[in-house]
C-alpha cells in the first residue's frame, strides 16, 4: 500500500480554522484519499474521502492537489471536541492500512 | 440507527487463558474487518471478511487466533492462549461497498497480566 506523511502533532485555537497536511507522493490512480479521527477511548471515525475534486462534507472539506501527491483537510473553525488523533489514509484495494496520523490539541 | 456493537468493552485476563471478543456489525453491512492497536499505534488490519467468507487473513497470527462470522453477520475473535504482548485495543469494523467509509465500533481493550 501507498505510504502517507503526516506531522506528528498539530496545535490550533479554539474557533479558528485547522489545515491538516498529508503527503502521499506515491499514490497511485485509482487510490482514493480518506481520513479518519480517532478521539480517546473511541474507536476510529469516517470524516471524509475524495478521489480527484476537492470535498465538502458536514464534517469537513478535503483539498486535493492537482497532482494528487498531497492533500488538506480543513476544519472550519475548530471546537474542543475536535481534539483527535487525525489519520490520512489511501485506500487501496479493499483495506485500510493506517499510519500513526496527527494528534491534534486545541487551545481553548 | 445502532452502530457496530462490540462487546466485551475491557477484558483483564491472566496469561495462557483464552479470550474472545464479540462484534455486531451495522445491518446490511456485508464487509467486516478486525483490526488491532496497539497503544500509540495505528489500527492493524487482522482479517476482513466478504459476507461470511474470511478473504483476506494474512495478518491473523493463525497459530493463536481465530475467527468467525456465522451467516455473514455477527462475528467473534478468539485469542487461545493470549500472551502478554496481545494486550491491546481491538476493534471491528465494517462497511457496505468498496471505497465506502468504515464504521468502527468503540472497541475492546484487553489486558493480559
Amino acid at each position: 500500500d501507498a505510504k502517507t506523511t503526516q506531522p506528528n502533532s498539530m496545535e490550533s485555537n479554539e474557533e479558528e480554522p485547522v489545515h491538516l497536511p498529508c503527503n502521499h507522493s506515491t499514490i497511485s490512480g485509482t487510490d482514493y484519499i480518506h481520513w479518519y479521527r480517532q478521539l480517546p477511548s473511541q474507536g476510529p471515525e469516517y470524516v471524509i474521502h475524495g478521489l480527484t475534486s476537492n470535498v465538502n462534507n458536514r464534517m469537513a472539506s478535503l483539498a486535493i492537489a492537482e497532482d494528487r501527491k498531497s492533500s488538506t483537510l480543513i476544519l472550519h473553525r475548530a471546537t474542543l471536541r475536535d481534539a483527535a488523533v487525525y489519520y490520512c489514509i489511501l485506500r487501496g484495494y479493499e483495506k485500510l492500512t493506517f499510519g500513526t496520523g496527527t494528534r491534534l490539541t486545541i487551545i481553548p | 440507527e445502532a452502530g457496530v456493537v462490540q462487546s466485551p468493552r475491557y477484558k483483564i485476563i491472566e496469561k495462557k487463558q483464552p479470550v474472545a471478543f464479540w462484534c455486531n456489525p451495522i445491518s446490511g453491512h456485508n464487509t467486516l474487518y478486525w483490526y488491532r492497536q496497539n497503544l500509540g499505534q495505528g489500527p492493524e488490519l487482522l482479517i476482513r471478511y466478504e459476507n461470511e467468507e474470511a478473504v483476506d487473513d494474512s495478518q491473523l497470527p493463525k497459530d493463536r487466533f481465530s475467527a468467525e462470522r456465522l451467516k455473514g453477520v455477527d462475528s467473534t475473535l478468539k485469542i487461545q492462549p493470549a500472551e502478554l504482548g496481545d494486550s491491546a485495543v481491538y476493534l471491528c469494523a465494517s462497511s457496505q461497498q468498496d471505497y465506502y467509509g468504515y464504521t468502527f465500533g468503540s472497541g475492546t481493550r484487553l489486558t493480559v497480566v
